[in-house]
């Protein structure tokens, strides 16, 4: 099975609200995770990225938050707007050996004007 | 610059016949990734390519191959098609062959199978 989920499948959220996707991973020996964002007939879009040595990571707008002792994985959307629209992925992989990024189901994540 | 490319755009099928999906990475980039996505759920993992030679492979059939030119580029073959097949085939690309490396994706072939 997936080692990867999300506890939400859908969010709506008002427009220059803050937007909170979650993100649940059971391989304890991940240490690499990464948001994608995935817009309709687009293929998924590097947003933010953090490795296990850290606890969180800010970009523009954007935070990543881990933790690791209960294997958790946010990503912080600032003032969400309406082209924030898309689903979300959280991806994990482990360092070593030849593991490949595995995915999450998604959250779909709807602004309101 | 320009990102990772995908052809043919979308694609349509019948079951039993065989497709070849394209895919250049960015420029400079040595490793290539396939992933299928299903409408409703997130990337599955196919094959990955460094330097024109397998270095992963995910729960697929024999039917799935790929290959990697000298030129970087990829393909992903598919035979004997099947209605479940129907999916966005993803290709993304990275510089090395490292895992915690972040893949950059195209925008996908849509795969139809009637």
């Amino acid at each position: 099975g997936e080692s990867v989920g999300l506890h939400l499948p859908t969010l709506s959220v008002q427009e220059g609200d803050n937007s909170i996707i979650n993100c649940a991973y059971s391989n304890s020996a991940s240490d690499y995770f990464i948001w994608y964002k995935q817009e309709s007939g687009k293929g998924p879009q590097f947003i933010i990225d953090i490795r296990s040595n850290m606890d969180k990571r800010q970009g523009q707008r954007v935070t990543v938050l881990l933790n690791k002792t209960v294997k958790h994985l946010s990503l912080q959307i600032a003032a969400t707007q309406p082209g924030d629209s898309a689903v979300y992925f959280c991806a994990e992989t482990p360092n070593s050996g030849n593991t490949p990024l595995v995915f999450g189901k998604g959250t779909r994540l709807s602004v309101i004007a | 610059d320009a990102g990772v490319t995908q052809s043919p755009t979308h694609l349509i099928k019948t079951r039993g016949q065989h497709v070849t999906l394209r895919c250049s990475p960015i420029s400079g980039h040595k490793s290539v990734s396939w992933y299928q996505q299903v409408l409703g759920q997130g990337p599955q993992f196919i094959f990955q390519y460094y330097e024109k030679e397998e270095r992963g492979r995910g729960n697929f059939p024999d039917r799935f191959s790929a290959r990697q030119f000298p030129n970087y580029s990829s393909e992903l073959n598919v035979n004997a098609l099947l209605l479940g097949d129907s999916a966005l085939y993803l290709c993304a690309s990275s510089f090395g062959r490292g895992n915690n490396e972040k893949l950059f994706f195209g925008s996908g072939t849509q795969l139809s199978v009637l």
